[in-house]
Order: structure tokens, then C-alpha cells, then sequence
């Protein structure tokens, strides 16, 4: 079945920087747009951002553009997403998730995996 | 676009039956809505998507309806595994795409 493991998160200070990484099995990765998305008790669940199947399309978040960098690697099946100038807005639990279309990306979630923590905090 | 869902709670007992809305502040584009359902300590499931598409694996008992700014996600004969909290979501071919707030279906 389907699997998509993150991993990466933990306690930063603000201002620093934190790369999260999913890896998933089971899966066509490479046919899939591949999503960031996070979820807080006060903001609930929040897009962050995706990238196309191929890489070539990045789209982010007002909150986290500029800030926040989304790639992939087809061969080794797994997302990542690298986050600079952390503040304490982007503490949450950060989900990876499939689109439900092949080669597109429509926001809609498919997959999920179990989630990473990001807690920043002076 | 924004999303409302109500109620925030609704409390019912098991074998009944559950209606949650979500309304939008604008017209959802083709029907472009998904529903998810979300238990503690887990991540979100997709429900249905396109308003009314059941994703796979989703029991029939779940049905979901609406169209322009009104939608529906209806849970018949609650079972104990329905209890959970459910969003709704606005997609579309571009980003960004939005979540509502969520209603909580609670034992009663």
C-alpha cells in the first residue's frame, strides 16, 4: 500500500532553518504532484506549497514564499522541503501528501503521510 | 475564497445520521470541493472530491452533495470509527487551495 514517511522536523530557534524530507513506497511517485501541507491548532490546516510531478512547476504559499523551498528526487522517491528564517507562525505539524491526479496538480490530497513536527520557539 | 463549516460540533449517537455544511464565500468553480475526514492522531482522508466523487475505499454510508457556494458531506447509521472531525477543501488548477475550519462529530 501506499506510504509516505516525513521525517526531519523538530525544535528550532527563530530564524534558522529546517529541511524536511518524505520518502514514499507503493507509489508512482514521479507520476504525482507532491504537496507540503501543515496544520496548527490556531491556523488548522494550511497548504504550504507543491511541486509538479517533473519539478519543472513550484508553487507556494503567500506565508511561506520566499522563505520556503519545495523539491523533489524521482529517483530516490522522495520530497523535501527546505525552510529558511523560521518564525513562530511556522510551527505545525508538516504533512506530505500525493495529488489525486497524475501529472497535475489540482490540490486535491490523495496520500498522507503520518506528519513531522516543526515547534519554533526562542 | 473562504470556507464556513457548520456546526462546529455536532453531538449524535451512534446509528443515526450526521449533516455537515460547508458554504463558501464564492461560487466553487465546476464544484471543485473536497471533504476529509480526520481522527485523532491521524492525518486527513479524502472522502470525496468534485463535490460528489466517493475517493476509494470510502464506505457508502458517506455521501456528499451541493454545488455554487452550498455543500453537504451526510454520514448515515453513525458507526464508532465515523467519530472524527471533517474539513472541507477548495481545489481548483491553480493554487492556493483553502481548508475550512472543520466540524467535530462527537458521541452523544
Amino acid at each position: 500500500q501506499v506510504q509516505l514517511v516525513e521525517s526531519g522536523g523538530g525544535a528550532v530557534q527563530p530564524g534558522r532553518s529546517l529541511t524536511l524530507s518524505c520518502v514514499a513506497s507503493a507509489f508512482n511517485f514521479n507520476l504525482y504532484g507532491m504537496h507540503w501541507v501543515r496544520q496548527s491548532p490556531n491556523k488548522g490546516l494550511e497548504w504550504v506549497a507543491v511541486i509538479s510531478y517533473d519539478g519543472r512547476n513550484r508553487f507556494y504559499a503567500d506565508s511561506v514564499q520566499g522563505r520556503f523551498t519545495i523539491s523533489r528526487d524521482n529517483s530516490r522517491n522522495t520530497l523535501y522541503l527546505q525552510m529558511n528564517s523560521l518564525t513562530t507562525e511556522d510551527t505545525a505539524l508538516y504533512y506530505c501528501a500525493s495529488d489525486l491526479y497524475s501529472k497535475s496538480s489540482w490540490g486535491v490530497f490523495e496520500y498522507w503521510g503520518q506528519g513531522t513536527p516543526v515547534s519554533v520557539s526562542s | 475564497t473562504v470556507l464556513a463549516q457548520f456546526p462546529g460540533t455536532l453531538s449524535v449517537s451512534p446509528g443515526e445520521s450526521a449533516t455537515l455544511s460547508c458554504r463558501a464565500s464564492h461560487t466553487v468553480t465546476n464544484n471543485y470541493l473536497a471533504w476529509y475526514q480526520q481522527k485523532p492522531g491521524q492525518a486527513p482522508r479524502l472522502l470525496f472530491y468534485g463535490a460528489s466523487s466517493r475517493a476509494v475505499g470510502i464506505p457508502d454510508r458517506f455521501s456528499a452533495s451541493g454545488s455554487g457556494t452550498d455543500f453537504t458531506l451526510t454520514i448515515s447509521r453513525l458507526e464508532p470509527e465515523d467519530f472524527a472531525v471533517y474539513f472541507c477543501q477548495k481545489y481548483s488548477a491553480l493554487p492556493p487551495w483553502t481548508f475550512g475550519q472543520g466540524t467535530k462529530v462527537e458521541i452523544k
